[in-house]
């Protein structure tokens, strides 16, 4: 167990909704990445968050965006869900921004019908 | 060409043996490198990082990193049936904190 949690477990949504999935981090880690990973691939990085702050992020669209709260615990939103925002979820937690260990929750599957 | 790939498999290999994963990178200036073993419907888990070339051996694990070749690979000796799950290899650009991940390599291990 890496103390790293994440709700909900799964998710049905249809085109169009609107998702919140919420990350909590290690105790003592202060960087949160968000990270989506289709069926069969690699996790692919969305964006990662330092003291509240975005700190870096991929090739995706506006409609994702993040929130990192004070006790270092993430949200990410995703708006006007798409069929190939079917995925599962990831967020990973790390003590530094840069290039240190990230040890992952369990995910949250969205499956968008 | 990706940035980071592997083998996409399956690799089968019987219990006792040792299974050998491998991964290429395209970046050169990447420092950091990690092994995460993920098990079906699971996330990621973490079984080893290198930063420095040469071998690093972790219990039945050892990882190798080739810097000049841009090569990192994974042995796993004695390999038992419960590490059949996907190998996923991963690095850190340089100076860049996007974390590129190969597609995995799925591994199998036969009683």
């Amino acid at each position: 167990e890496t103390g790293v949690t994440q709700s909900p477990t799964h998710l049905i949504k249809t085109r169009g909704q609107q998702v919140t999935l919420r990350c909590s981090s290690q105790s003592g880690h202060n960087t949160v990445s968000w990270y989506q990973q289709a069926l069969g691939q690699g996790p692919q990085f969305i964006f990662q968050y330092y003291r509240e702050e975005e700190n870096g992020r991929g090739n995706f669209p506006p409609r994702f965006s993040g929130l990192q709260f004070p006790n270092y615990s993430s949200e990410l939103n995703v708006n006007a869900l798409e069929l190939d925002d079917s995925a599962l979820y990831l967020c990973a937690s790390s003590s530094d921004r840069l290039t240190d260990t990230q040890y992952f929750g369990p995910g949250t599957r969205l499956t968008v019908l | 060409q990706k940035e980071v790939e592997q083998n996409s498999g399956p690799l089968s290999v019987p219990e006792g043996a040792i299974a050998s994963l491998n991964c290429t990178y395209s970046d050169r200036g990447s420092q950091s490198f990690f092994w995460y073993r993920q098990y079906s419907g699971k996330s990621p888990e973490l079984i080893m990082f290198i930063y420095s070339n040469g071998d690093k051996e972790d219990g039945r694990f050892t990882a190798q990193l080739n810097k000049a070749s841009q090569y990192v690979s994974l042995l796993i000796r004695d390999s038992q049936p419960s590490d059949s799950a996907t190998y996923l290899c991963a690095a850190y650009p340089p100076n860049n904190n996007d974390m590129r991940f190969g597609a995995g390599t799925r591994l199998t291990v036969k009683p």
